[in-house]
C-alpha cells in the first residue's frame, strides 16, 4: 500500500527566509508525486508534480520540490518566503501504471510565515 | 481559464436529512473525483468516475451514492445525514488522455449537519 508522511504539523519561518516543507513517501514502483496548497475554506490548489525527468521540479508561486529517490523524499522549497505563503500544504502520491487511481494525501503541514 | 465548479458552496442540514452536492468539471475533463475533508484532517478519497462509470471507490459510506452524467457533471447524494458528515466536500477533475493525472480541485462545498 502506498503512503505519504509529512513529519511536521507546523513550520514557522520568517518572511524572506528560505522555507522547506518535508514529505516522504512509500509506493511500489516509480512514484507520481504532488504538492497542493490549501487556503482557509478553499479547495486544494495544485502547486507542482513530479512524474519523471529532472529531480528538481519548479511549480507555481516560486515553489519547487526536489525528488530524492534514495531517501524517498519530495520536500517542498522556496528560496524566500512571503507572508501570503501562509497556508496548509499537502503532499500526495499515486502509483504509476494502471490508469487513474486514487491519490493518497499526507496529513498536511501548516506553514506560518512571520512578518 | 474555466475551473471546477461546485454547488452549493455552503449547505446546512439536520440529522437524518438528505443532501445533494454537484460538481461541474473543467470542460473536456472526463474524470471526476470526490473527497471529504473533516475539520483539521487531510482529504479522504470517496469515489471517482470516468466516462460516467465508477472507476475507483474509497471510504465512501453506504449512505452516500454518486453518479456522473452525460455532460460529465457529477452529483454526490448523501442520505440519513449524521453529525459526523459535517465536512468540506470537494471534487476534482482530470483528463485521462492527457497522461498522468493532475487533478484540478474545486473550491468545495461546506456541509454542516446540525
Amino acid at each position: 500500500a502506498q503512503s505519504v508522511a509529512q513529519p511536521e504539523d507546523q513550520v514557522n519561518v520568517a518572511e524572506g527566509n528560505p522555507l522547506t516543507v518535508k514529505c516522504t513517501y512509500s509506493v511500489s514502483g516509480n512514484p507520481y508525486l504532488f504538492w497542493y496548497v490549501q487556503y482557509p475554506n478553499r479547495g486544494l490548489q495544485f502547486l507542482l508534480k513530479y512524474i519523471t525527468g529532472d529531480n528538481l521540479v519548479k511549480g507555481s508561486y516560486g515553489f519547487e520540490a526536489e525528488f530524492n529517490k534514495s531517501q524517498t523524499s519530495f520536500h517542498l522549497k522556496k528560496p524566500s518566503a512571503l507572508v501570503s505563503d501562509s497556508a496548509l500544504y499537502f503532499c500526495a502520491v499515486r502509483p504509476p501504471s494502471g490508469g487513474y487511481q486514487k491519490v493518497t494525501f499526507g496529513t498536511g503541514t501548516k506553514l506560518q510565515v512571520i512578518p | 481559464a474555466a475551473g471546477v465548479i461546485q454547488s452549493p458552496r455552503h449547505l446546512i442540514k439536520e440529522k437524518r436529512e438528505t443532501a445533494t452536492l454537484k460538481c461541474y468539471p473543467i470542460p473536456r475533463h472526463d474524470t471526476v473525483y470526490w473527497y471529504q475533508q473533516g475539520p483539521g484532517q487531510d482529504p479522504q478519497f470517496l469515489i471517482s468516475f470516468y466516462e460516467k462509470m465508477q472507476s475507483d471507490k474509497g471510504s465512501i459510506p453506504d449512505r452516500f451514492s454518486a453518479q456522473q452524467f452525460s455532460d460529465y457533471h457529477s452529483e454526490l447524494n448523501m442520505s440519513s445525514l449524521e453529525l459526523g458528515d459535517s465536512a468540506l466536500y470537494f471534487c476534482a477533475s482530470s483528463l485521462r488522455l492527457a497522461g498522468p493525472d493532475t487533478q484540478y480541485f474545486g473550491p468545495g462545498t461546506r456541509l454542516t449537519v446540525l
